[in-house]
């Protein structure tokens, strides 16, 4: 079936270093992305998102990247901040495909002082 | 900020009783969602729920499981006869000011709640 997952499961950072989280999905229907973080014991927090009629969008300390042609997104944090450290989802959404969301399995990133 | 609230935070039960999660989703939202997640795994979508419907629901979501919106603020997700593995965290997620239609992108981004840890013994 379609699928949303994750490259890495945990990805140790220092701080002050740039973090990179990476993405693969497969619905190649999907045309809206989003990135969620959650920390423990929370529910996820809206980071960013970003349609597939784009290629590129930045929020603050934040840039999230798709690659279309190989169903790949990335997660980009400048100067990674021990408030940082969570567990990030990507999660994809088609339009008219029952406005839910399909969530990846999540990368733990670990920001070392 | 707005922000949607779920109570109870932590919710203990007996195999075979009934449970009702409660979530006040953010005041101008049209679109309402439950989730899932099993300590550990991902979240796993369970509803949609707009214009006093349900819009959209996943294989989890069987004869068991309900949803209602019986006021103008609260959206509720009952479990009739409570399993072992429905043991998780259920968040509930809204989306969708008034005014916007169609696949308007704001539509799109679904706020969650902080979660109902539910445990079933």
């Amino acid at each position: 079936g379609e699928s949303v997952g994750l490259h890495l499961p945990t990805l140790s950072v220092q701080e002050g270093d740039n973090s990179i989280i990476n993405c693969a999905y497969s619905n190649s229907a999907s045309d809206y992305f989003i990135w969620y973080k959650q920390e423990s014991g929370k529910g996820p927090q809206f980071i960013i998102d970003i349609r597939s009629n784009m290629d590129k969008r930045q929020g603050q300390r934040v840039t999230v990247l798709l690659n279309k042609t190989v169903k790949h997104l990335s997660l980009q944090i400048a100067a990674t901040q021990p408030g940082d450290s969570a567990v990030y989802f990507c999660a994809e959404f088609e339009t008219g495909g029952g406005n839910k969301l399909t969530f990846g399995t999540g990368t733990q990133l670990k920001v070392e002082l | 900020e707005p922000e949607v609230t779920q109570t109870p935070s932590h919710q203990v039960t007996q195999m075979g009783q009934e449970v009702i999660l409660r979530c006040v989703p953010i005041s101008n939202h049209l679109y309402f969602y439950w989730y899932r997640q099993i300590l550990g795994q991902k979240v796993e979508f369970l509803v949609s729920f707009y214009n006093n419907e349900i819009s959209e629901k996943s294989e989890i979501f069987d004869d068991q499981f309900s949803v209602e919106r019986p006021d103008g603020s609260n959206f509720t997700l009952k479990i009739r006869s409570t399993k072992l593995e429905d043991s998780a965290m259920y968040f509930c997620a809204s989306s969708g000011p008034s005014g916007l239609a169609g696949g308007s992108w704001p539509k799109n981004i679904q706020y969650f709640g902080a979660g109902t840890r539910l445990s079933v013994l």
